[in-house]
């Protein structure tokens, strides 16, 4: 089936550090893919999306790629805040009515100054 | 804004208690969802409805039963609750697949369930 597979955290930087955090898919299809974040005491938020191939998502500084090639969609961000202390889940739409998006486990990042 | 609501934040339950947690969203979305958050497991989904008295089992059903009775509505009932039911449960709703953007997810801000 598909499936949505992060790299492990807690993954723990300096302000104003690079940031990449991995995620593979394995899915038919055409699916889309998301990269969601959850606050401290917050529910899940969307972050950023892609819809296809090659389509770059974009917000806040955050970055990812849909990569079909190589079946990724990793996160990167150029230089880190403290406030972007969070959980973050790459997720996919298999995009067939009646289905559910697919998330990864999660990845918490924690910024220091 | 969208805005999706859960009826509380903090919930403590006994054992063998019948729990009721609802969630309500404003955006007239065809989707909900029920998730729980557990360390280290992520997000489960438990059931997901897309439609007015329609639901469908997720990946951890077990423990659990939803009614959906209007569009706006889900809930999430478990029967008869255990300890190991303990956990953050976050609603979640969207439009349907192939609607623009595609299957986004809004999720609510959480309830964190006690089971003692």
């Amino acid at each position: 089936g598909n499936s949505v597979t992060q790299m492990e955290g807690p993954v723990t930087l300096s302000e104003e550090a690079f940031l990449t955090i991995n995620c593979t898919y394995t899915a038919t299809g055409y699916p889309s893919l998301f990269w969601y974040v959850q606050y401290p005491g917050e529910g899940l938020q969307l972050l950023l999306k892609a819809t296809k191939a090659d389509d770059k998502g974009s917000n806040k500084g955050f970055e990812a790629t849909y990569r079909k090639e190589t079946t990724s969609f990793h996160l990167e961000k150029g230089s880190v805040q403290v406030s972007d202390s969070a959980v973050y889940f790459c997720a996919l739409s298999e995009n067939q009515a009646g289905t559910a998006l697919i998330f990864g486990k999660g990845t918490t990042l924690s910024v220091s100054s | 804004d969208v805005k999706v609501t859960q009826s509380s934040r903090y919930l403590v339950k006994r054992t063998g208690e019948k729990v009721f947690l609802e969630c309500v969203q404003d955006m007239d979305h065809e989707n909900m969802f029920w998730y729980r958050q557990d360390p280290g497991l992520g997000l489960r989904l438990i059931y997901f409805s897309y439609d007015v008295k329609m639901k469908e089992k997720g990946d951890i059903p077990e423990g659990y039963s939803v009614s959906r009775e209007k569009k706006e509505r889900f809930s999430l009932i478990l029967e008869s609750a255990s300890t190991n039911q303990t956990s953050m449960y976050l609603c979640a709703s969207s439009l349907p697949p192939l609607a623009v953007p595609p299957d986004t997810q809004y999720f609510g801000p959480g309830t964190r369930l006690t089971v003692l």
